[in-house]
């Protein structure tokens, strides 16, 4: 069965550091995307980042970049810069063309210190 | 564009009772689908569609139906409601099936 592990339930750093979030996940199958969302207190899913298997590349939106090792099955979120904003729970979540659902750890508690 | 949009809010029912969650979506996506979210944990697919009239089970259909009669909406029903059922159910879609946009949620309380 496909699993996402988050192994870092709560996390908090100073206003204007870098974090990095940890995700491994484990399927069999070759073509898959990885995602990371944020929900805020406010409670809504927000896309952050997306990951395509087949890319080496690692993606980047602005501040948020992953570390991509596919043998290794891990997943890393680094948040440069962090602003009060970027508190939430974040989650991981895998997605296989093999099948609809997308598969999501537990999440991470971020909290960005003033 | 309003995205993905969910009414109500907010909804307490009494056990036994049954309702209905709306979702709409205005980005003409085929693929929607409804999880919930319970405290602690990831989101749990319930039910998705790929299509108008096509619809399939999740990981936790028990207790759920759905229908997809336009591509636009995707309702939500709760039968009769049981207090397991207390939870944020969120819907989303996706115009490729694995980008999935979301709602703003629905927090469903059932006494």
């Amino acid at each position: 069965a496909q699993t996402v592990t988050q192994s870092q339930p709560e996390m908090s750093v100073q206003e204007a550091e870098t974090v990095t979030l940890s995700c491994t996940y484990d399927t069999s199958e070759n073509n898959y995307y990885l995602f990371w969302y944020k929900q805020p207190p406010s409670r809504q899913m927000i896309l952050v980042i997306r990951q395509e298997a087949y890319k080496q590349q690692n993606a980047t939106e602005n501040r948020f970049s992953v570390n991509f090792q596919k043998a290794a099955k891990s997943f890393s979120l680094k948040i440069s810069d962090s602003q009060l904003g970027d508190t939430a729970m974040y989650f991981c979540a895998c997605h296989m063309d093999s099948n609809y659902q997308l598969i999501w750890g537990a999440g991470t508690k971020l909290i960005i210190k003033p | 564009n309003a995205g993905v949009t969910q009414t109500p809010k907010f909804q307490v029912l009494k056990t036994g009772q049954s309702m209905t969650l709306q979702c709409a979506q205005d980005m003409n996506h085929e693929y929607m689908s409804w999880y919930r979210q319970d405290p602690g944990m990831g989101l749990r697919l319930i039910h998705y569609s790929v299509g108008a009239g096509i619809t399939d089970q999740g990981e936790v259909p028990n207790g759920y139906n759905v229908s997809r009669s336009t591509t636009e909406d995707f309702p939500l029903r709760l039968l009769s409601a049981a207090p397991s059922q207390t939870s944020v159910y969120f819907c989303a879609s996706s115009r490729t099936g694995d980008t999935q946009y979301f709602g703003p949620g629905t927090r469903l309380t059932v006494l």
